[in-house]
């Protein structure tokens, strides 16, 4: 069975701190990908990255990057320089190589106030 | 291109009624997958359709069905609607064939079931 856990529920922060979300999953499967999507008030869940298990590379996009460790099963989202408009609810998703179907962790609130 | 659509927005029903759902995936995007949100049990798989076919599907009794047209777009249906399904329901649509590809969502249907 897959499951991702995201312990942090909530998280407030001023603008321009960093902030890191933590991520961490369990699978059986030898190949698999991971994803961070982001859930503005507004409901949808807008994409964010895509991993696969056999890509360790840490990745840089703008201000967000991205830190998978397979040794530890984490897969970690920092954002830089935290603005008022990365307030959302952020989720971490995993799948299996050969299905489409995303097992979700219960998501972090991130809240950036100035 | 124009992202997922999903209609109506809102519904409000009550318990016993039926509702069905519709998704609109991103053009040449033949999977179509949906996911209820609920604050108690998070983001649940429902299932996948793929060239009209059911391909995954989750844990939900058989009160929840779906379908898909040859279009790719897809319907959902809920009968003998319980209060307890009340939620936000997600669809997703991928270009994947075979195996996972990243799956974008849709802004989602809020039904109230009173």
């Amino acid at each position: 069975a897959q499951k991702v856990t995201q312990a942090q529920t909530e998280i407030s922060v001023v603008e321009k701190e960093d902030v890191t979300l933590d991520c961490v999953y369990e699978t059986r499967d030898t190949t698999y990908y991971l994803f961070w999507y982001k859930q503005p008030p507004s409901g949808e869940l807008v994409f964010l990255i895509r991993r696969n298990s056999f890509d360790e590379q840490n990745e840089i996009s703008g201000r967000y990057s991205w830190n998978f460790q397979k040794s530890t099963s984490s897969f970690n989202f920092t954002i830089t320089a935290s603005q008022v408009v990365d307030s959302a609810v952020y989720f971490c998703a995993l799948s299996a190589y050969t299905a489409s179907k995303l097992t979700f962790g219960t998501g972090t609130r991130l809240q950036v106030t100035l | 291109k124009a992202g997922v659509t999903q209609t109506p927005r809102y519904l409000i029903k009550t318990r016993g009624q039926q509702v069905t759902l519709s998704c609109s995936p991103i053009s040449g995007h033949r999977s179509v997958s949906w996911y209820q949100q609920t604050p108690g049990q998070g983001l649940q798989f429902l299932f996948e359709y793929f060239s009209e076919t059911q391909r995954n599907k989750g844990n939900f009794p058989g009160r929840f069905s779906g379908r898909q047209f040859s279009n790719s777009r897809s319907e959902m249906n809920v009968s003998t609607l319980e209060l307890g399904d009340s939620a936000l329901y997600l669809c997703a649509s991928s270009s994947a064939v075979t195996g996972t590809d990243t799956q974008y969502f849709g802004p989602g249907t809020r039904l109230t079931v009173l």
